[in-house]
C-alpha cells in the first residue's frame, strides 16, 4: 500500500524540548516538503528537499531543523529555539524536484506545546 | 508576493447545488493547482491548470484560468455532503520554484 506516513498524528511538547516529527513515503519520490498550518490559514513552506543528503530553507526555516539521509525518510525537528510551535505539521512528497508535480500529503501531526 | 488569495473564505450552500471559489494572484504563474483538505488531514490533490490553459474538466470539477486577470475559479457541480472541506489554490511562479499556497475557502455542504 503505496503513500506517505507522519507520525505521530498527535504530540504534545514542554517548552525547551526539542521534538522529531517523522516523514516516510514508499512512492520513491525524489521531493520531499515540510508545511506548517495554522487555524484558518494556508501552508506555509518550512524545508524542502529535492534529493538525498540535500535540503533547503522554505519561508519559515527558523527554528526547524530537517535531515535528509534516505530517500524514503525526511524529519523535522522543532527546536527550542521556534517561539511559537504549537501548529499543524503536514510532510509532502513529489515525483521529481520541480513544484509543477503534484504534491502528495501525509495524514499531518499536531503538535501542541504546554 | 505571488501568494494566492481564495474568495470567499467560508461558502454554505445547499446539498445538489453548485458551488464555486476563486482565486487571485499577483504575479506570473507557469501553473495553478487546487487541492482540498478535509478537517485535520492532509491535502489531495484536485487539477492542475497551466498557463497556457484556459480550462480544465475532471468529474464534477471546472477549473478556468484567466492570466491577463490573474484570477482562477473551481465550480463543483452537483454538491454532495463529502465535498465539505477547505479548498486551496497553489500557485507556481515563472521566477522561482516554490509553490506558494492561499488561505483557503471553507466549504459547508448543508443537507
Amino acid at each position: 500500500d503505496g503513500g506517505i506516513t507522519q507520525s505521530p498524528k498527535y504530540l504534545f511538547r514542554k517548552e525547551g524540548q526539542n521534538v522529531t516529527l517523522s516523514c516516510e513515503q514508499n512512492l520513491n519520490h525524489d521531493a520531499m516538503y515540510w508545511y506548517r498550518q495554522d487555524p484558518g490559514q494556508g501552508l506555509r513552506l518550512i524545508y524542502y528537499s529535492q534529493i538525498v543528503n540535500d535540503f533547503q530553507k522554505g519561508d519559515i526555516a527558523e527554528g526547524y531543523s530537517v535531515s535528509r539521509e534516505k530517500k524514503e525518510s525526511f524529519p523535522l525537528t522543532v527546536t527550542s529555539a521556534q517561539k511559537n510551535p504549537t501548529a499543524f505539521y503536514l510532510c509532502a512528497s513529489s515525483v521529481a524536484g520541480v513544484n509543477s508535480d503534484t504534491q502528495y500529503f501525509g495524514p499531518g501531526t499536531r503538535l501542541t506545546v504546554l | 508576493s505571488q501568494q494566492g488569495e481564495e474568495d470567499p473564505q467560508a461558502l454554505s450552500i445547499q446539498e445538489g447545488e453548485n458551488a464555486t471559489m476563486n482565486c487571485s494572484y499577483k504575479t506570473s504563474i507557469n501553473n495553478l493547482q487546487w487541492y482540498r483538505q478535509n478537517s485535520g488531514r492532509g491535502l489531495v490533490h484536485l487539477i492542475l491548470i497551466r498557463s497556457n490553459e484556459r480550462e480544465k474538466h475532471s468529474g464534477r470539477l471546472r477549473v478556468t484560468l484567466d492570466t491577463s486577470k490573474k484570477s482562477s475559479s473551481l465550480l463543483i457541480t452537483a454538491s454532495r455532503a463529502a465535498d465539505t472541506a477547505s479548498y486551496f489554490c497553489a500557485t507556481e511562479g515563472n521566477r522561482d520554484d516554490k509553490i506558494i499556497f492561499g488561505k483557503g475557502t471553507r466549504l459547508h455542504i448543508l443537507p
